[in-house]
């Protein structure tokens, strides 16, 4: 079946201009996750939905960043204001419902690029 | 206390060699340990994991050690292929259920053909 999907795959921007960028989740996968992966680092946990739950922003690195989720579906993370560190590679991933350590599948990634 | 370090950051290594890649973590609560495996362009992609009740996994060529008195466990990959080349993520998380993943900073294996 079809696997996590982002858009876009590449988005360039300057400095100042707002971004959104779009994951959709694995058809009837329950949780959802946004990571940030810089040059030479490790991901970056960033906020995670689950279900009707309040999500989880502790991961969020200002109040530039925010994200939804939209019925319990699809989700966007925008950055506002793009600074050049926030260039990076943003990743979305998803889990299913039932899985005990809840296995998590990652999307291919949005690579932004802040000049 | 939410950290994971590991090394080493880069790899090489000959085509049926074994590479291994270490990881160290702090926090106690840690109780799931998946590998992932990232090809460039790619989103990561788990390869293997284990909970601290065992001392080792292993699945085809990939092995998991584990050392919970350490704090430590490592990725060991038999037989290394030049298909193998890729970014190797370790990470942890804390109880069952749907916790964010915390990763170490990857290393980049190459196997030499």
């Amino acid at each position: 079946g079809a696997g996590v999907s982002q858009s876009p795959s590449n988005k360039v921007t300057e400095k100042g201009k707002d971004v959104e960028l779009r994951c959709d989740p694995i058809s009837g996968h329950t949780a959802l996750y946004w990571y940030r992966q810089s040059l030479g680092q490790g991901l970056e946990f960033l906020i995670y939905f689950q279900g009707n739950s309040a999500p989880d922003k502790s991961g969020l690195p200002s109040d530039r960043f925010s994200a939804e989720r939209t019925g319990g579906s699809v989700s966007t993370l925008t950055i506002q204001r793009t600074q050049q560190e926030d260039s990076a590679v943003y990743l979305c991933a998803s889990s299913p419902p039932g899985s005990l350590y809840n296995e998590q599948f990652f999307g291919p990634g949005t690579r932004l690029t802040v000049l | 206390q939410q950290q994971v370090k590991q090394s080493p950051q880069s790899l090489i290594v000959q085509k049926g060699g074994i590479s291994i890649i270490n990881c160290a973590y702090e926090n106690t609560a840690f109780d799931y340990f998946p590998w992932y495996q990232q090809f460039p362009g790619k989103g990561p992609a788990l390869l293997i994991a284990i909970r601290p009740d065992v001392s080792e996994k292993k699945e085809g060529r990939f092995t998991i050690s584990f050392n919970k008195s350490a704090k430590q466990f490592s990725l060991h990959i038999m037989d290394s292929q030049p298909g193998d080349s890729a970014t190797y993520f370790c990470a942890a998380k804390r109880g069952t259920g749907f916790q964010k993943l915390v990763f170490g900073t990857g290393t980049r294996l190459l196997v030499s053909p």
